[in-house]
């Protein structure tokens, strides 16, 4: 079945505890990217990677990295988190960068106390 | 700068009534158009792609049309059952690096 994982789906943490959300896809698809989710603000993308080895940032990608070293895996680091990093986060892949389908993982909730 | 806007914000209508999503764009320069479905605390399940050379697709009950020239796309769902109650997203694909979002509506449909 064509899929986008993510782990975990839930994640209470503390702040300025480093933590790693993982995003895998088994589709082959060259893109992948990074949403977060915030009521009243919609979705908003924080990365994006068009390959292997070539990420860029979205419109907000401050406090958090991301690294695509294998096709599959486009993980979400975020170094120091804190409180307003609270949200519901999506990884999405497609096969390439315009004109085809996005699909979305189904989620990642996080909460920084 | 594209701006995505979902009219209404939410919708509350009685099962078997057939309904009309709206989804607006400021920027015709797309290369093409989602409508997702997402449910209270989950993911978003693609519902339609239309890709820009189209006008529309259809999908079970579920029909989305698309004038570029215009900015707009509806989603027409016939015959709304309450499985449909959800918060659905239209989403552009503007500059190939992203999807750009509009604000949601949240769809009720009560028996």
């Amino acid at each position: 079945e064509a899929q986008v994982t993510q782990n975990p789906r839930y994640l209470i943490t503390v702040t300025g505890k480093k933590l790693t959300v993982t995003c895998s896809q088994n589709m082959n698809h060259e893109y992948m990217s990074w949403y977060r989710q915030d009521p009243g603000l919609g979705l908003r993308q924080i990365y994006y990677s068009m390959n292997v080895e070539v990420t860029d940032k979205g419109d907000v990608p401050e406090g958090y990295k991301v690294s695509r070293k294998e096709k599959r895996n486009f993980p979400l680091i975020l170094e120091s988190p804190s409180p307003n990093q609270t949200s519901l986060y999506f990884c999405a892949s497609s096969s390439y960068q315009g004109g085809d389908e996005q699909y979305f993982g189904p989620g990642t909730r996080l909460t920084v106390t | 700068k594209q701006e995505v806007t979902q009219i209404p914000a939410a919708l509350s209508v009685p099962e078997g009534e057939n309904l009309v999503l709206n989804c607006s764009f400021t920027d015709s320069a797309i290369y093409n158009l989602q409508w997702f479905r997402q449910d209270p605390g989950k993911g978003l399940t693609s519902l339609l792609l239309i890709q820009s050379s189209q006008r529309e697709q259809t999908s079970g009950r579920l029909n989305a049309s698309l004038d570029k020239s215009s900015g707009r796309s509806t989603l027409y769902i016939a015959a709304s059952q309450p499985g449909d109650s959800a918060t659905y997203l239209c989403a552009v694909d503007h500059n190939t690096d992203k999807l750009i979002f509009g604000t949601g509506t949240r769809l009720q449909v009560f028996p």
